[in-house]
């Protein structure tokens, strides 16, 4: 089993619409990072986050600590939105854990 | 710009070659690490370097062999692979410090015939 788990694997909407990816980790962690990945394969942190919740443009990401749990969310998506969407977490030192990222397409 | 650049983008080699994969950093981070992503797989760590010493080696073959000369560069010598070995590979880094924010590179693509 996986220390991260993701949901869903695949997603597709409509643009406009709020979009919703779920991460949960079974490991103790001192940081989480949401990360994009486009197709030509680069990878972009998007968010690194302790507690709490963070906002950047039409992103927010939030975390819950003691339920091991947190969500991207995608406001007023657009298909440059389309990616794929990767939970990581950070156990301690060098140590990342990966989830095997949701896929997101935006439809105009 | 993200900071971490890779060499080649592209690599397409012959089992019997020898290449190398190149990562460059310049944003201060004494952390450098190789990824291996293969379709529908989680990143799967190979090697991670902390201050030019090597601290992981995730039960890679020896086939991959990494070479950091100091804490901006990072090589990864590939020798008689297998077709099994395509795949994405993706350089990164990070500080040192507990909740250092990881960055990547654009990632190799290799192909092996």
């Amino acid at each position: 089993k996986n220390e991260v788990e993701q949901s869903p694997q695949n997603l597709t909407a409509q643009e406009g619409e709020f979009i919703t990816i779920n991460c949960s980790y079974s490991v103790g962690i001192s940081a989480l990072h949401w990360l994009q990945q486009h197709p030509g394969g680069g990878i972009v942190s998007l968010f690194m986050l302790s507690s709490g919740k963070k906002k950047h443009g039409r992103l927010i990401a939030t975390i819950n600590i003691q339920e091991k749990h947190s969500s991207l969310h995608i406001t007023a998506s657009h298909p440059r939105d389309s990616a794929v969407y990767i939970c990581a977490v950070r156990e301690g030192g060098n140590q990342f854990y990966f989830g095997t990222g949701t896929s997101l397409t935006v439809i105009p | 710009e993200t900071g971490v650049t890779q060499t080649p983008r592209h690599l397409v080699m012959g089992m019997t070659n020898k290449k190398s994969l190149k990562c460059e950093q310049h944003l201060g981070h004494n952390a450098m690490y190789w990824y291996k992503q293969s379709a529908k797989k989680p990143l799967e760590l190979m090697f991670v370097y902390n201050f030019k010493e090597q601290t992981e080696n995730n039960s890679v073959p020896s086939r991959f062999s990494p070479e950091c000369p100091n804490s901006s560069h990072l090589f990864l010598h590939l020798h008689t692979l297998q077709p099994e070995d395509s795949a994405l590979y993706l350089c990164a880094s990070s500080s040192m410090v507990g909740s250092g924010e990881l960055f990547f590179g654009e990632g190799s693509r290799l192909t092996v015939l």
